[in-house]
C-alpha cells in the first residue's frame, strides 16, 4: 500500500564505508528524486530523474551516485561514508518533472548515522 | 533568487485556539507554492498547494493557506488547532523540477 517506500529505515556504519539506500515508488510516477535532511531539520535536494534520466545533480559530491535501474526505483549510493553524511535521506516522486503543479511524495526517510 | 522564508522557529498555540504559520517567499514569476507537514520520525506529508486562482487554498487535516501576492506571503493556518497537529511545517516554492524549502517552523499544539 505504501506509495514511496524506503529501505533501510534506519543505518548505521563506519566511515569509510560504502553503503546503498534503495527507493520504489508504486505510483506510476515518472520522476523520482532525493533530499538531504541535516541535523538543523533543513531540507535539500540531491538529485532528480525523470525515467531512468538524471535531470537535476546540485552539486553533490561524486561520492553520491544515483541508479534508477527503472522508473519506479531509484537508488542512492554512496562511497567512502564520512561523518558529515550523517543526516535523514528522502526520496520522493512526483508525475512528472515538467509541471509546476506537479506534487512530489516522498518517502518515510532512511536515518544515516555514520560513526 | 529562488527562496522561502519561515521567520517563526518555533509556534505555540493552546489547543482549540487559531493557528497560524507564516511563509514569505522570493520568486521571479508565477510562484508555485506548498506546504508540507513532518511528524516526528516520519517522512513529509504534502498538505497544500497554490498555483493559481482562489488565494485561500484549503488542504488536508483543516488546514488552509493564504496566497497573498502583495505581501509575497503564504500562511498556513487553521481555525481550531489540535494537539495531534504538533509537528514541523515546511514551506516550499517549486523551482523548475525541484522544491526549495523553508527551514521548517516548529508548531506545538497545548493541551
Amino acid at each position: 500500500d505504501t506509495a514511496v517506500s524506503q529501505t533501510p529505515k534506519y543505518l548505521v556504519t563506519q566511515m569509510g564505508n560504502d553503503k546503498s539506500i534503495k527507493c520504489e515508488q508504486n505510483l506510476g510516477h515518472d520522476t523520482m528524486y532525493w533530499y538531504k535532511q541535516d541535523s538543523k531539520k533543513f531540507l535539500k535536494i540531491m538529485f532528480s530523474y525523470n525515467n531512468k534520466e538524471l535531470i537535476i545533480n546540485e552539486t553533490v559530491p561524486n561520492r553520491f551516485s544515483p541508479k534508477s535501474p527503472d522508473k519506479a526505483h531509484l537508488n542512492l549510493h554512496i562511497n567512502s561514508l564520512e561523518l558529515g553524511d550523517s543526516a535523514v535521506y528522502f526520496c520522493a516522486s512526483s508525475h512528472d518533472w515538467s509541471g509546476a503543479q506537479e506534487t512530489q511524495y516522498f518517502g518515510p526517510g532512511t536515518r544515516l548515522l555514520v560513526l | 533568487a529562488q527562496s522561502v522564508a519561515q521567520p517563526e522557529d518555533q509556534v505555540n498555540v493552546a489547543e482549540g485556539n487559531p493557528l497560524t504559520v507564516k511563509c514569505t517567499y522570493s520568486v521571479s514569476g508565477n510562484p508555485y507554492l506548498f506546504w508540507y507537514v513532518q511528524y516526528p520520525n516520519r517522512g513529509l506529508q504534502f498538505l497544500l498547494k497554490y498555483i493559481t486562482g482562489d488565494n485561500l487554498v484549503k488542504g488536508s487535516y483543516g488546514f488552509e493557506a493564504e496566497f497573498n501576492k502583495s505581501q509575497t506571503s503564504f500562511h498556513l493556518k487553521k481555525p481550531s488547532a489540535l494537539v495531534s497537529d504538533s509537528a514541523l511545517y515546511f514551506c516550499a516554492v517549486r523551482l523548475y523540477n525541484k522544491l526549495i524549502f523553508g527551514a521548517g517552523t516548529r508548531l506545538a499544539v497545548h493541551p
